[in-house]
């Protein structure tokens, strides 16, 4: 069974750091890119970030460049998002998502941490 | 950047249909997937790449594409069905992923 289970939300001040891991199972996770989303109290859905399976390639939304930083370890099925100069407006939960091998879309989601800048 | 335009809102009568549209320039070019998702839980794919279903989604929940417009359909809607939906999409000019802004579907 595909498990993505998430950990390291929390409060933190503006200015802050936190690290966010997604611990995964059930699936070869070096096959596959990895995703960051997030969702802010009452909004929809923003991607935040894109790591390739070997991590050769990341991409990043615009407001998440130079502030925060995509990463995985393949031999410990472990996606991380480090954020550091964190904002008020950066409060949402954070859910880490798995791309499937031949799509470009989401099909499996952690359950989500909450980030509260304040 | 790229855009994505879902309604804020759709309203149907159990049983009925349900269609909830996403707008977006040149989307015919775009694999669009949808995403539903209930209050407090993760998004669930139910669409994607334009008009495919994960295993497990109902055949209920179809997806289409005419034009700059693509659809995700909902037929014989039920009281679970109940939920917020995303279109999504890879924008491969600027390499970032794009999200509708979601839609609420109301069952009556």
């Amino acid at each position: 069974e595909v498990q993505l289970m998430q950990s390291g939300g929390g409060f933190v001040q503006p200015g802050g750091s936190l690290r966010l891991s997604c611990s995964t199972s059930g699936f070869t996770f070096g096959n596959h890119v990895m995703k960051w989303v997030r969702q802010a109290p009452g909004k929809g859905l923003e991607w935040v970030a894109y790591i390739s399976s070997g991590s050769v390639t990341v991409h990043y939304a615009d407001f998440a460049k130079g502030r925060f930083t995509i990463s995985r370890d393949n031999a410990k099925n472990l996606l991380l998002l480090q954020m550091q100069s964190l904002r008020v407006e950066d409060t949402a939960v954070y859910y880490c998502a798995r791309e499937p091998e031949n799509s470009g879309c989401s099909d499996y989601w952690g359950q989500g941490a909450l980030v509260t800048v304040s | 950047s790229y855009v994505l335009t879902q309604p804020p809102s759709v309203s149907v009568a159990p049983g009925k249909t349900a269609m909830i549209t996403c707008g977006g320039d040149n989307i015919g070019s775009q694999n669009v997937h949808w995403y539903q998702q209930r209050p407090g839980q993760a998004p669930v794919l139910v669409v994607f790449d334009d008009d495919d279903r994960p295993s497990g989604i109902p055949e209920r929940f179809s997806g289409s594409k005419s034009g700059n417009t693509a659809t995700l359909t909902v037929s014989r809607v039920e009281a679970g069905d109940e939920a917020d939906y995303y279109c999504q999409v890879w924008d491969t000019s600027s390499d970032h992923q794009v999200f509708g802004g979601g839609t609420k579907l109301t069952v009556l």
